[in-house]
């Protein structure tokens, strides 16, 4: 199946510090990546969805100044979580689609970012 | 009343057992259903799709109700590592649209 590398799979980070996550897809073009968040013991939340070459698109309650998303190329994401506090210590997953089975529906996953923001 | 909803869990269970996880939809509108597993601190990976004429995959048997916006996931002879946690996901009609995840269903197998 399709791979996504995500990087960096774990972060550690004082208040106040920015942090990015990258998203790759590594063996296929995604016009799309979906970034997600999990809380322990929750499920899956959408955060925002990336589009290649234009604004993401952020679920309601998500503050877009603070999470800042860029899809610069077919194969790559990057969330950036700005002035982090310890509320946004959580495991950061992006997942895309190969852009040629948009409609079959399974989504390809990165390992995923655990940040503890302290 | 959430999008996805599935059985609380956890699930204890004696190695050989057949467990079912049972899941509800909202959307009646949904296209493609899937249950997906995932470990302790890991990604979510894919187990099986779920199709309306039932289908199997060795121990693993999913089903899907339409009318009553019903999936199940069937497995028998537990194994050890079958230990996880298992996600009941709904894909939305059109477009690529992300997966929605429901909060999952832990199952732990026990020697």
């Amino acid at each position: 199946g399709a791979v996504v590398s995500q990087h960096p799979s774990r972060v550690i980070c004082k208040s106040g510090t920015s942090v990015k996550i990258e998203c790759r897809s590594l063996d296929f073009q995604a016009t799309t990546m979906f970034w997600y968040r999990q809380f322990p013991k929750q499920s899956l939340m959408l955060m925002a969805t990336s589009n290649e070459g234009s604004k993401a698109t952020y679920e309601q309650g998500v503050e877009k100044d603070k999470f800042l998303i860029n899809h610069a190329s077919l194969t790559l994401s990057t969330l950036t979580v700005t002035s982090a506090h310890p509320e946004d210590s959580s495991f950061y997953i992006c997942s895309a689609r190969d852009g040629l089975a948009q409609n079959t529906g399974e989504l390809f996953f990165g390992e995923g970012s655990r940040l503890t923001v302290l | 009343r959430k999008e996805v909803e599935q059985d609380p869990g956890p699930f204890n269970v004696p190695e050989g057992a057949t467990v079912a996880f049972n899941c509800t939809y909202s959307n009646s509108a949904s296209q493609s259903f899937f249950w997906y597993r995932q470990d302790c601190r890991k990604e979510p990976k894919l187990l099986m799709s779920v199709y309306s004429s039932g289908n199997e995959d060795g121990r693993f048997t999913a089903q899907l109700n339409r009318a009553s916006q019903y999936i199940s996931l069937l497995i028998r002879d537990s194994k050890l590592s079958d230990s996880a946690t298992y996600l009941c996901v709904v894909n939305l009609p059109s477009g690529n649209t992300p997966l929605v995840f429901g909060k999952g269903t832990r199952l732990s197998v026990i020697a």
